[in-house]
């Protein structure tokens, strides 16, 4: 299965600033997701990154809030803006590849907002 | 949005015993997986299952797709302390292409 380079690993910010958070994988892949992992919780799905066009956000989150980039098929980056300890939480990318259906996570970026 | 109702929430089981969860939903899922993250770890693919009815090992790991396609159980036999950990399954609508996950199930084993 792909391999998933996420980073950073963890960061711990000011309230009101951004943190662009970056996901590489090893080959190309079609679909790439970024979730976010409340403390304690389940996992929720913030957007699908498409590639060479805009971001397919789910209900309860917009793009001023978490812009999104997928420029080729092995990268894409989430931004987490105008930070609030609200947002405190695990940043996942997962990828999708055809070849066994599976879905595949990197280890996550622990973001602690203070 | 579509929910995965998961259970139980929590176990703690002595080392050796078998464990089992599942997940029911109202919905007809496609394709069931099930995971599970490690303390500072994303979650990893244990089992996959694509098909209705279909049971599917991975060693001590045995999981099932229901007939109904709105459940799916995992079972773990003899388990060992590695088993700790949070164990989610989640699942994939039909014609859909993101996933949907449970609330989790956290494993604790004393030895």
């Amino acid at each position: 299965s792909a391999v998933i380079s996420q980073k950073p690993s963890r960061d711990i910010c000011q309230r009101g600033t951004s943190l662009t958070i970056q996901c590489q994988v090893d080959s190309q892949v079609t679909m790439m997701f970024w979730y976010r992992q409340q403390p304690g919780q389940s996992l929720t799905l913030i957007a699908t990154a498409n590639q060479g066009s805009e971001a397919t956000y789910e209900s309860g989150f917009v793009i001023d809030k978490f812009p999104i980039s997928r420029p080729n098929l092995t990268f894409s980056t989430l931004t987490v803006s105008n930070m609030s300890p609200e947002d405190s939480s695990i940043y996942l990318c997962s990828v999708s590849e055809l070849v066994n259906y599976g879905y595949t996570f990197g280890s996550g970026t622990r973001l602690t907002v203070v | 949005g579509q929910q995965l109702n998961q259970s139980p929430q929590s176990m703690f089981i002595q080392e050796g015993e078998d464990v089992s969860m599942n997940c029911t939903s109202s919905s007809i899922f496609n394709t069931w997986l099930w995971y599970k993250q490690d303390p500072g770890e994303g979650p990893v693919l244990l089992i996959a299952l694509y098909k209705a009815g279909e049971l599917t090992s991975n060693g001590r790991l045995t999981a099932q797709f229901g007939i109904t396609r709105k459940d799916s159980f995992l079972n773990i036999s003899a388990s060992i302390p590695s088993d700790v950990g949070i164990y989610f399954c989640a699942g994939q609508l039909r014609g859909a292409q993101k996933l949907v996950f449970g609330q989790g199930t956290r494993l604790t084993i004393n030895p």
